[in-house]
């Protein structure tokens, strides 16, 4: 399997503009994840979806924020309009863990490095 | 609240035995994760925890202590490729996983 794969790996915008991060889990995986990764604040969990459902937003930061699952093998992040705090590593990571979310091995990308000038 | 505390950063020798403590407060628990960073990549999984005791993989060896809310990491014949950061995270009731801030290891010839 290809693992998780992320485009773009970086993106280098200005305040104010969309920005789109796309992500393709591992085949047959039924949770999918969006993390945001900085010095500053480590790891924090965006959003997570279960069989393409969104179960958990609790972690995104605002209205700007927001993400979709249209089918199994596709998801993205949108950010409309971002700002200079959004820059930042965002790490999409799939898991096949049945009927628990976290109780096995997440697949992470290799991320998309955000830069909001 | 939940919490997660590990070492910011360690210093190793090439060849030596360093062990990373990380030390949990979840509300409830389902498991403990250890998982590998190196610079500028992505976080991959190292090893998973839910009951007491040393599990042993290779060079890599992680113990868990539920009643100590309690965890380390054993790396054993350290090499140079070792150098990364290691990020603990346990798993709470709600199978929400809290993440620690990862832990730099140095290692040094």
């Amino acid at each position: 399997d290809a693992g998780v794969i992320q485009s773009p790996r970086h993106e280098v915008t200005e305040m104010g503009q969309e920005v789109t991060l796309r992500c393709k889990p591992i085949s047959g995986h039924d949770y999918l994840f969006w993390y945001r990764q900085t010095m500053m604040r480590g790891l924090e969990l965006l959003i997570y979806f279960n069989n393409n459902v969104p179960i958990d937003d609790s972690g995104m930061p605002e209205d700007r924020f927001s993400a979709k699952m249209p089918n199994a093998s596709f998801s993205t992040l949108k950010i409309q309009p971002s700002e200079p705090r959004d820059s930042a590593v965002y790490f999409c990571a799939s898991s096949g863990s049945g009927r628990d979310p976290n109780t096995g091995e997440l697949f992470f990308g290799e991320g998309s490095r955000l830069t909001v000038l | 609240g939940q919490n997660i505390d590990q070492p910011t950063e360690m210093t190793a020798t090439e060849g030596a035995i360093v062990q990373i403590n990380c030390t949990y407060q979840t509300s409830g628990f389902n498991g403990l994760f250890w998982y590998q960073q190196h610079a500028g990549e992505a976080p991959t999984f190292l090893s998973y925890n839910v009951l007491d005791g040393l599990e042993e993989k290779g060079r890599f060896s992680s113990f868990l202590s539920r009643s100590k809310g309690y965890s380390y990491l054993l790396l054993k014949e350290l090499q140079m490729k070792d150098s990364a950061s290691y990020l603990c995270a346990a798993t709470d009731s709600n199978y929400q996983l809290i993440w620690g801030a990862g832990t730099k290891l140095i290692i040094k010839p």
